[in-house]
């Protein structure tokens, strides 16, 4: 159980254009979502916690025009980079956590999308 | 504000024990947890361990937790090229009902075979 998945696992697009990235939890019902940003050798940095039904919770210094975030089912939330730039391109986690439903109260995470800009 | 910390790198020989230390900062953390990332993937839940707990042992996997010292540690048994991975070890953010987490820096465990 607890299995979330991403899609795509990989992108490439040119600079200006928006990508779409979604993350669905398979087996179980998340009204949290979060996003995260990873660079090479380092750690994961939370950018914003997506609630179902309403709107997205960002960390300081995350654009919220610049990730969209639309958390529209218990098992759907997307991430869309607008207007992306070669500096956004990243390695893109997405994590759910189905709260009491399982007893390690936790995150579960999707596989990453690796997003490149030209 | 919390904090977890972690070393960056450590190097094992095939069959021996690995051991991975992580310091935390927010002594009300009721769980803690320990993730596995290898290349190119998301983050894998290995274990977790309460609060009001010492130890954990799940197969080649031991946790023990010093709430004194903040000092959490995960133990892998019989360490393979397989167990090569970055593990990060990740606390309860502020309250824990915002389900937020904060990860360590990552600990990269070499396996040599």
């Amino acid at each position: 159980g607890a299995v979330v998945s991403q899609h795509p696992s990989w992108v490439i697009c040119k600079s200006g254009t928006s990508v779409k990235i979604e993350c669905r939890s398979l087996d179980f019902q998340a009204t949290t979502m979060f996003w995260y940003r990873q660079f090479p050798k380092q750690s994961l940095m939370l950018m914003a916690t997506s609630n179902e039904g309403s709107k997205a919770t960002y960390e300081q210094g995350v654009e919220k025009d610049k990730f969209l975030i639309n958390h529209a089912s218990l098992t759907l939330s997307t991430l869309t980079v607008t207007s992306a730039h070669p500096e956004d391109s990243s390695f893109y986690i997405c994590s759910a956590n189905p709260g009491q439903a399982f007893s390690t109260d936790t995150q579960y995470f999707g596989p990453g999308t690796r997003l490149t800009v030209l | 504000g919390e904090d977890v910390e972690q070393s960056l790198f450590l190097s094992v020989r095939e069959g021996d024990s690995s051991v991975i230390n992580c310091t935390y900062t927010d002594s009300s953390s009721t769980y803690l947890y320990w993730y596995k990332q290898e290349p190119g993937a998301g983050l894998q839940l290995l274990t977790y361990i309460f609060s009001n707990m010492d130890m954990k042992q799940d197969q080649r996997l031991t946790v023990l937790l010093n709430k004194k010292d903040k000092h959490l540690s995960l133990r892998i048994a019989d360490t393979q090229t397989g167990d090569s991975a970055i593990y990060f070890c990740a606390a309860p953010r502020g309250s824990s009902n915002t389900g937020k987490l904060i990860f360590g820096q990552g600990t990269t465990l070499q396996v040599k075979p």
